[in-house]
Parts: structure tokens; C-alpha cells; sequence
């Protein structure tokens, strides 16, 4: 099945700095990649997504990146405010491939330094 | 409009009872997953309905576990002889499409 792996499992960064969150998947049937945001007691929310047939994607302060070949993903947050610390989780399925549950990394905790 | 909801929010059971857990999903999505999230822990996969298909019971951790959805809407989670390492949030997510979107979860401890 599918293994995917996340690094850092805690970033600390200056508020106004970028912030980075890598993930690698092994299954290259994989073609959906979604990122959850988890703050505190609440509930994961979809914060971007990106599909196997695009490298990048990018929603205001947030991007994400694919490298199909090397089987890894990025989350890439600017401009850092305090609001943005939380538990950040990649995750990879073959949605519409017959393995449609996530599979999720293990968790990043962003700490945004005031 | 109303996002997924999830019944109860809290349980506390004694070991070996069964406990039931309740998912409604956002109107008009056909898809329907649970997962489970142990403390500071990921999200691990446990079961997927898609509209009338067989689900998919993969990821269930023993046959104590299993789950049902009925007239392709609410679904319920059931654990049977719960043991105490069943403790977590149980996470239900529903979509349409392959945007997934979470519900606040049973948090259940077994005592």
C-alpha cells in the first residue's frame, strides 16, 4: 500500500518568514495530493490540493508543488502571520483508481515566532 | 450550508463493550470515509463507501471493527469488545468529487 513520508515534524519560523513542509509518497499510482491544516481540538481543513497532471498550484500565500518523477510534494507558506500556526498533514490516494482513502503523513507542527 | 456532523462528540466506555458512532455527511456527496487520529498521532484510514459500491474495508484494524451506511447517506461506525488502544478521535469525511471534507469527530476513551 501506500507510505508517505513528511518532514519537518516541527518548524519553527520567524512570523513574515516562508515556511516549507516536504512529503514523499511511494505508490506511483498515486494522482491526488491534498494538504490539511489542524489547529488545536479541531477538525483537519483542506487548505490545497493539487492533481497529478499539474506541478504547481498556488492560492494567495499558499503553494504546492509535485515532482511525479521523484514522488515528493511541498507545501509552501509566505509571508507567515501567527494565524498560520497549526498542524499542517500531506496526504496521497488514487482517487477514482479504486483507493480512494488518504493516506496521510505523520504531521508537521508550524510554529510562527511573533 | 451544513458541513459533516458527527454523533457524539464524546464517549467514554468500559473495556469490552461495543460502542456505535455516527456520521452524516454533507448533503449530496456520495463518497464517505472514516478515519481514525490517535493523540498527536496522523490520520489513519480505516473505511470508504462510494454510492451503492461494496465498501472498502482495508484499512480496518481488526474484525471487531466494521461500519455501515445506509440509503447511501448516514453511516455508522461500530467497535465491538472495545480494548483501551481503540482510544482516538474517530474522524468521518464525505465528498463528492475527491475534495474530502472532515467532521469534528468522536473523541472515545475506553476506560
Amino acid at each position: 500500500g501506500e507510505n508517505v513520508e513528511q518532514h519537518p515534524s516541527t518548524l519553527s519560523v520567524q512570523e513574515g518568514d516562508s515556511a516549507v513542509i516536504k512529503c514523499t509518497y511511494s505508490d506511483s499510482a498515486s494522482n491526488y495530493f491534498p494538504w490539511y491544516k489542524q489547529e488545536l481540538g479541531k477538525r483537519p481543513q483542506l487548505i490545497i490540493d493539487i492533481r497529478s497532471n499539474v506541478g504547481e498550484k498556488k492560492d494567495q500565500r499558499i503553494a504546492v508543488t509535485l515532482n511525479k518523477t521523484a514522488k515528493h510534494f511541498s507545501l509552501h507558506i509566505t509571508e507567515t502571520q501567527p494565524e498560520d500556526s497549526a498542524v499542517y498533514f500531506c496526504a496521497a490516494s488514487r482517487a477514482g483508481g479504486g483507493a480512494d482513502g488518504l493516506t496521510f503523513g505523520k504531521g508537521t507542527h508550524l510554529i510562527i515566532q511573533p | 450550508g451544513a458541513g459533516v456532523s458527527q454523533s457524539p462528540s464524546n464517549k467514554v466506555t468500559e473495556k469490552g463493550k461495543d460502542v456505535e458512532l455516527r456520521c452524516d455527511p454533507i448533503s449530496g456527496h456520495t463518497a464517505l470515509y472514516w478515519y481514525r487520529q490517535s493523540l498527536g498521532q496522523g490520520l489513519e484510514f480505516l473505511i470508504y463507501f462510494q454510492g451503492n459500491s461494496a465498501p472498502d474495508k482495508s484499512g480496518l484494524p481488526s474484525d471487531r471493527f466494521s461500519a455501515e451506511r445506509t440509503g447511501g447517506s448516514v453511516s455508522t461506525l461500530t467497535i465491538q469488545r472495545t480494548q483501551q488502544e481503540d482510544s482516538a478521535v474517530y474522524l468521518c469525511a464525505s465528498s463528492r468529487d475527491r475534495e474530502q471534507y472532515f467532521g469534528p469527530g468522536t473523541r472515545l476513551l475506553v476506560l
